[in-house]
């Protein structure tokens, strides 16, 4: 079956630093998502993506973040000055179709450790 | 989304049934009912997702009473590894967000 993939598994940044979260989507699958779950607490929606743009964002997802599809494959998540509340695992979710009710499959995550 | 309430954790045996059961008393005419799995260090998991009345599939059956104010999970025979958090979610048809809300989840404990 196929699935999503993220890399690295974890990630250990100093503070101040930039970093970047990839993942490869499934490859027939139109609409890429990031959630977050800080330690502990509930998986948090960041970002869907379709056709190149932001289709929603979340509060959470402020100026020091991005999103990109730079090629047919790959699809990352920039942090551009990470603070040490960013820490958390990081999820990459596809689907073919973008309504709610359409599975998200989901990758196992990025840990980012800032220190 | 509608908003979904459910237990904050269940333990069961290996071998017993576990029905999970979660309020949805604001459900949306064309709200579908989505459940996930989630393992430890691992993402969230599709499980089960219906409308009405009764989905079963390889991993669980989903029971959903006429009124959709609420809806069941259930695993059958479950097994130490079955050990994991699930999500209730609602949602779906007149949004094209794509958005997952996800609460606090049940946490099944399977012991041996």
């Amino acid at each position: 079956e196929p699935e999503v993939t993220q890399t690295p598994s974890h990630q250990v940044t100093q503070m101040g630093q930039e970093v970047i979260l990839r993942c490869v989507p499934i490859s027939n699958h139109l609409y890429f998502y990031w959630y977050r779950q800080i330690l502990g607490q509930k998986v948090e929606f960041l970002v869907s993506f379709y056709n190149n743009e932001i289709s929603e964002k979340s509060e959470i997802f402020d100026d020091q973040f991005s999103v990109e599809r730079p090629d047919g494959s790959n699809f990352t998540l920039k942090i551009r000055s990470t603070k040490l509340e960013d820490s958390a695992m990081y999820f990459c979710a596809s689907s073919k179709l973008g309504q709610d009710n359409q599975p998200q499959h989901f990758g196992d995550g990025t840990r980012l450790s800032i220190l | 989304l509608a908003k979904t309430t459910q237990p904050i954790s269940m333990d069961s045996y290996e071998g017993q049934e576990v029905n999970i059961t979660c309020s949805h008393n604001n459900i949306a005419t064309n709200d579908y009912i989505t459940w996930y799995q989630q393992f430890p260090s691992q993402g969230p998991r599709f499980i089960i997702q219906g409308y009405k009345t009764k989905v079963t599939n390889e991993v669980a059956s989903l029971f959903i009473p006429a009124d959709r104010k609420s809806s069941t999970l259930s695993l059958p025979r479950v097994s130490l590894s079955d050990t994991a958090v699930y999500y209730c979610l609602v949602g779906g048809g007149s949004s094209n967000t794509g958005k997952l809300i996800f609460g606090q989840g049940t946490t099944l404990q399977v012991k041996p």
